[in-house]
């Protein structure tokens, strides 16, 4: 299958700083690409759908201020936590897909610790 | 919201076929059912996907009702690597992925 790369793996940044997370697909351009971020055995809440070239759409009570999503070529999307704080602390996820009704490939997940 | 319903979990002895069921009576007639797992602290992992038929691929089986209300994964030999959370979607109009609670799975020897 397809590969969706994200760096970094994992980060531990001080509070009140903010953090890039970088989310790429290896071998194929991505149209959309997807936010979510998941709490210690809860399951994957979808953040944000980004779109190449256009603004990202944020779901409700996601602020969009503090999680900024950049989608600025075909193969790269980029979530920056701004001003980040303890409850920011999370595992997130992105993904990417060719288009609607395609399966959409995920990355590794980037685990963020604010201390 | 999700609009699948799935068992919190189940167990499975090696080399057994896990049967892993899922409910999506509100599903219309354009959606797709996808399934995909999650092995613990990684990304979700793309299985299969069908519409209205069966479908096979080298990881599992997919079998959709007739009347597409529910759908079954199956895997016919389970190992040890296949413990994870399995989720089962319903693909809207869209392209967005909505994630449920999922079926944890524990494969034991």
């Amino acid at each position: 299958g397809a590969v969706v790369s994200q760096h970094p793996s994992r980060v531990i940044c001080k509070s009140g700083t903010s953090v890039k997370i970088e989310c790429r697909s290896l071998d194929f351009q991505a149209t959309t690409m997807f936010w979510y971020r998941q709490f210690p055995k809860k399951s994957l809440m979808l953040m944000a759908t980004s779109n190449e070239g256009s603004k990202a759409t944020y779901e409700q009570g996601v602020e969009k201020d503090k999680f900024l999503i950049n989608h600025a070529s075909l193969t790269l999307s980029t979530l920056t936590v701004t001003s980040a704080h303890p409850e920011d602390s999370s595992f997130y996820i992105c993904s990417a897909t060719q288009g609607a009704d395609t399966e959409a490939f995920f990355g590794q997940g980037t685990r963020l610790t604010v201390v | 919201d999700a609009k699948t319903t799935q068992p919190p979990s189940m167990d499975c002895a090696e080399g057994r076929a896990a049967n892993l069921p899922c409910n999506h009576s509100t599903i219309s007639g354009n959606e797709y059912v996808y399934w995909y797992r999650q092995i613990h602290s990684q990304g979700p992992q793309y299985i299969i996907h069908g519409l209205k038929n069966n479908e096979t691929n080298e990881m599992a089986s997919l079998i959709i009702t007739e009347d597409r209300k529910s759908s079954t994964l199956i895997l016919p030999h389970a190992t040890l690597r296949d413990t994870a959370v399995y989720y089962c979607i319903v693909l809207y109009n869209t392209d967005k992925l909505i994630f449920g609670t999922g079926t944890r799975l524990q494969v034991f020897p």
